[in-house]
């Protein structure tokens, strides 16, 4: 059974500090996603990123994917109350083709103003 | 720009009754998914289809659980015979070309009495 690993589980800071949360585990995923949902609603997506040792940014979001392509990190810059919200990681298993996602169990971020 | 759309957005059954969610993929999109979520827990898939066919039910329950994606139409997931343990929030995702990047819709709350 393959797992995703999420920490920290949750995390509280101050509006304008910066953060790095995680998302582990011991499987080699295709591809890996991250998505941020709010209380009452659907996860929204916010990146996917396929290649290890993959890169991108999204405004003040950064999203790394491992060499292995087993982890992956989401970094906030200078973090707003509006990224408050549970982020999640769900790795993906075929390439390129379609199957249910594995997802970690998230991490509660608060940004307090 | 319709998205994933499910309804009813809050359902409540009495044990024993039957539930009937339904799920409209986002337009173009032939890849529907289910997920659970219990409260603390991650999203569980439970089944993949695509029209008419069911792909991947291996996070499905044997019993009570069924879906369906027909030709025309929403896919349904059913569970009959409800128990307390079934109250959850019940997530819909589709995915179209890129078939490895999932929408989600707002979800359906399961409440059972």
């Amino acid at each position: 059974t393959q797992l995703l690993e999420q920490s920290p589980q949750f995390l509280s800071i101050q509006e304008g500090e910066n953060l790095t949360v995680y998302c582990n585990s011991s499987s080699v995923f295709s591809s890996l996603q991250w998505y941020r949902q709010e209380p009452g609603e659907g996860p929204v997506l916010l990146v996917t990123v396929v290649t290890g040792g993959e890169v991108k940014k999204l405004k003040r979001l950064t999203f790394q994917f491992g060499d292995a392509r087993k982890d992956s990190s989401l970094h906030i810059t200078a973090a707003q109350p509006g990224d408050t919200g549970l982020y999640l990681c769900a790795g993906a298993n075929s390439p390129g083709g379609a199957d249910g996602l594995t997802f970690g169990k998230g991490t509660h971020l608060i940004i307090q103003p | 720009n319709a998205g994933v759309m499910q309804n009813p957005r809050h359902l409540v059954r009495r044990r024993g009754q039957e539930a009937r969610l339904r799920c409209s993929p986002m337009k173009g999109h032939s890849h529907v998914y289910w997920y659970r979520q219990l409260p603390e827990e991650g999203l569980k898939f439970m089944v993949y289809l695509q029209k008419e066919n069911i792909i991947d039910e291996s996070g499905m329950p044997k019993e009570r659980f069924s879906a369906e994606f027909p030709k025309e139409g929403p896919s349904i997931l059913r569970i009959q015979q409800v128990v307390r343990g079934d109250s959850a929030a019940y997530f819909c995702a589709s995915s179209g070309l890129a078939k490895n990047i999932q929408y989600f819709g707002a979800g359906t709350r399961l409440s059972v009495l």
